[in-house]
């Protein structure tokens, strides 16, 4: 079945500081990647799509230049928090479309202190 | 843009008895309206999905109810079991090319009680 990865699992950093968090597709090409934010006992909430090669479509009130998105290839998107604080502590959460459906990776769970 | 309500928020049910899991969506393009289970910091796993040209879908102990006219849906679990208990999310989407976004409902939590 279609898989996705995450990478890291957890991730602790100071404020200040930028986090790179990467989504991969190991056995499948997607077309489209998206990037959700989940706070404690929250729902899963869209920052942004990511399409290869073009760059990334955001939703309303996410800053796209303190979330940077790449995607590189088919296979591979990135995340990056820049310059994070303390209010940027998540659960991050990629998933990767294909023509079959949607797959979600494991999450990113970032801590700012 | 979409806008997902789901009720109730939380929901304990004993074990064996049924559980019922309602949502409303705003656009009436959408047109796929998945329902995903995630336990305590994992991620979300799609567990059944309806698309609008079907009232009703089955799967074992889950089936879900789709009324386009009011624009909403339901999910329903019988003869629930302890590991049924997790956040229950269900999603609506405009389905029909690979951009098309997946908005959440807020969630509901479900506690079997043995």
């Amino acid at each position: 079945g279609a898989v996705v990865s995450q990478h890291p699992s957890r991730v602790i950093c100071k404020s200040g500081t930028s986090v790179k968090i990467e989504c991969r597709s190991l056995d499948f090409q997607a077309t489209t990647m998206f990037w959700y934010r989940q706070f404690p006992k929250q729902s899963l909430m869209l920052m942004a799509t990511s399409n290869e090669g073009s760059k990334a479509t955001y939703e309303q009130g996410v800053e796209k230049d303190k979330f940077l998105i790449n995607h590189a290839s088919l296979t591979l998107s990135t995340l990056t928090v820049t310059s994070a604080h303390p209010e940027d502590s998540s659960f991050y959460i990629c998933s990767a479309r294909d023509r079959q459906g949607e797959y979600f990776g494991p999450g990113t769970r970032l801590t700012v202190t | 843009g979409e806008n997902v309500e789901q009720h109730p928020s939380t929901l304990s049910v004993q074990e064996g008895d049924s559980a019922v899991i309602k949502c409303t969506y705003s656009d009436s393009a959408s047109n796929y309206f998945p329902w995903y289970k995630q336990e305590l910091g994992k991620r979300p796993q799609l567990i059944i999905d309806i698309r609008s040209n079907v009232g009703e879908k089955k799967d074992q102990r889950i089936a879900v109810t789709l009324n386009k006219t009011a624009k909403h849906f339901s999910l329903h679990i019988t003869e629930t079991q302890p590991e049924d208990s997790a956040v229950y999310f269900c999603a609506a989407s405009v389905a029909g090319t690979s951009y098309d976004k997946v908005i959440f409902g807020p969630g509901t939590s479900l506690s079997v009680i043995p």
